[in-house]
C-alpha cells in the first residue's frame, strides 16, 4: 500500500492479557516510530527503529511493553499483562531517515482498550 | 513542565476568521519546528515545519519561530469548515525524537 497500516484498528482485550500490535511502513522508509496517543492528549514517543535495532527506546513506560523489527519492514509492539491505563491509540509512523525535518509519515492507528 | 506546552481549546471560530494557534517550549536544542493537523480518528499528518527562527508561509497557512522567546505559532487565514481539526505542533533538535503537544481542537463554523 502507499501508506503506513497498522492492524488491528481496535482491539479490546481484558486486564492481563498479552496483546501485539503490527504496523507496516512505507516501503523505503528506514526509520519506525511508535507513539501512544491517550484521549486529549498529544502522541507520546515510546521507540523508534533505524533498520533492525531500537535506536531509542526510551518512552517505553515499563517492561511490560515491547518491540521488534526483525527484517527492517514490519514492527510488532508487544504489551504484555496489559493494564486499563495501557488504553490508548498506538500510532506508528515511518519516515526516509530518522531525525531533523524529515516528515514522519502516521498510520490511522490501532485503538485498544482494556477493560 | 512539560517540554511543549499547547492550549488544548477547544477553540471555535466562524468561517473566514484569522485563527492563531501557538506552542511554547524550554528545551533550548529543539532546532526544526512543525504542526501536524488531525482529523477525528486519523493520524497525525505534516501541515509545516521551520527549521530555526523566522516565517514560512504556505498558501492560507503561516508559520513563525522565535526561538528567543521559545514560542511557535501557526496562522490560518480565512479558515474554512475543512480546517477543523485538531492542530499539534511539534519539535525536534539534539538527540530527541520527535516531541508533541497536547493539540488544540479547532472547529470553524459555517
Amino acid at each position: 500500500g502507499a501508506g503506513v497500516s497498522q492492524t488491528p484498528s481496535n482491539k479490546v482485550t481484558e486486564k492481563g492479557k498479552y496483546v501485539e500490535l503490527r504496523c507496516d511502513p512505507i516501503s523505503g522508509h528506514t526509520a519506525l516510530y511508535w507513539y501512544r496517543q491517550s484521549l486529549g492528549q498529544g502522541p507520546e514517543f515510546l521507540i523508534y527503529f533505524q533498520g533492525t535495532g531500537a535506536a531509542d527506546d526510551s518512552g517505553l513506560p515499563n517492561d511490560r511493553f515491547f518491540a521488534v523489527r526483525p527484517e527492517g519492514s514490519v514492527s510488532t509492539l508487544k504489551i504484555q499483562r496489559t493494564e486499563r491505563g495501557d488504553s490508548a491509540v498506538y500510532l506508528c509512523a515511518s519516515s526516509v531517515n530518522a531525525g531533523g525535518a524529515g516528515e514522519l509519515f502516521f498510520g490511522e492507528g490501532s485503538r485498544l482498550t482494556v477493560l | 513542565q512539560k517540554e511543549v506546552e499547547q492550549d488544548p481549546g477547544p477553540l471555535s471560530v466562524p468561517e473566514g476568521a484569522i485563527v492563531s494557534l501557538n506552542c511554547t517550549y524550554s528545551n533550548s536544542a529543539f532546532q526544526y519546528f512543525m504542526w501536524y493537523r488531525q482529523y477525528s480518528r486519523k493520524g497525525p499528518e505534516l501541515l509545516m515545519y521551520t527549521y530555526s527562527s523566522g516565517n514560512k508561509e504556505d498558501g492560507r497557512f503561516t508559520a513563525q519561530v522565535d526561538k528567543s522567546s521559545k514560542y511557535i505559532s501557526l496562522f490560518i487565514r480565512d479558515s474554512q469548515p475543512s480546517d477543523s481539526a485538531t492542530y499539534l505542533c511539534a519539535m525536534i533538535g539534539g538527540n530527541t525524537p520527535l516531541v508533541f503537544g497536547k493539540g488544540t481542537r479547532l472547529s470553524v463554523i459555517a
